[in-house]
């Protein structure tokens, strides 16, 4: 059973990098084959995907966050993570990691269960 | 404002049938597969319902079931349940964007 955790602060002060990592069992995010994600959902809207990152390194983002946005991938400990830069209260929301599959289509089967992130001074 | 444009909800009684609608250019769904979540709960994992169209994940039960036309998607809900509450969302690759796009989400209502 593939299973994903997010972690990190859940209080980030205005202006600065919000960080996350997310652990992934049982699957190897060096195997291949799917895709890493990072999407998010501010409370009472709806979702929208930030980005993915390939076992490789490749990496894609959404246009609108891609100048703050950096997704990067530790094989070795199974976690990819997440950066955004120069946070304001727009950026308060629950942060998904997920698995992406990219046959036929971009689909997300196995989520994190969310982290609660709060841009507040 | 979502790329994708979803009813923001829709309703129906217990045993009934409903569907919700996805919509766009075609840019995304016109040329790429679509996938629905169900969503229980604000701040809760979605769950992936349907993906390359109409394609179930084992586990999911076949009163759900996913059509696209043009640039058109559809989830149906066929023998509603009271647990069938929730929001829920549809996405698809953006070609044109190289990103995901969902829909704002449509809340179902069992009354």
């Amino acid at each position: 059973q593939v299973q994903l955790q997010e972690s990190g602060p859940g209080l980030v002060k205005p202006s600065q990098t919000l960080s996350l990592t997310c652990t992934v069992s049982g699957d190897s995010i060096s195997s291949g084959g799917y895709y890493w994600t990072w999407i998010r959902q501010p409370a009472g809207k709806g979702l929208e995907w930030i980005g993915h990152i390939y076992t490789s390194g490749s990496t894609s983002y959404n246009p609108s966050l891609k100048s703050r946005v950096t997704i990067s991938v530790d094989t070795s400990k199974n976690q990819f993570s997440l950066k955004l830069s120069s946070v304001t209260a727009p950026d308060t929301a629950v942060y998904y990691c997920a698995r992406e599959n990219w046959g036929y289509g971009h689909y997300f089967d196995y989520w994190g269960q969310g982290t609660l992130v709060t841009v507040s001074s | 404002q979502s790329v994708l444009t979803q009813p923001p909800s829709v309703s129906a009684a217990p045993g009934q049938k409903v569907t919700i609608s996805c919509s766009r250019s075609s840019s995304n769904i016109g040329n790429n597969y679509v996938s629905w979540y169900q969503q229980q709960l604000p701040g809760t994992a979605p769950k992936l319902l349907i993906y390359e169209n109409n394609k179930r994940p084992s586990g999911i039960p076949d009163r759900f079931s996913g059509s696209k036309s043009g640039t058109s998607a559809t989830l149906g809900i066929t023998g509603l349940q009271t647990g069938d509450e929730a929001d829920y969302y549809c996405g698809t690759w953006d070609s044109s964007l190289s990103a995901v796009v969902f829909g704002g989400g449509t809340k179902l209502t069992v009354l």
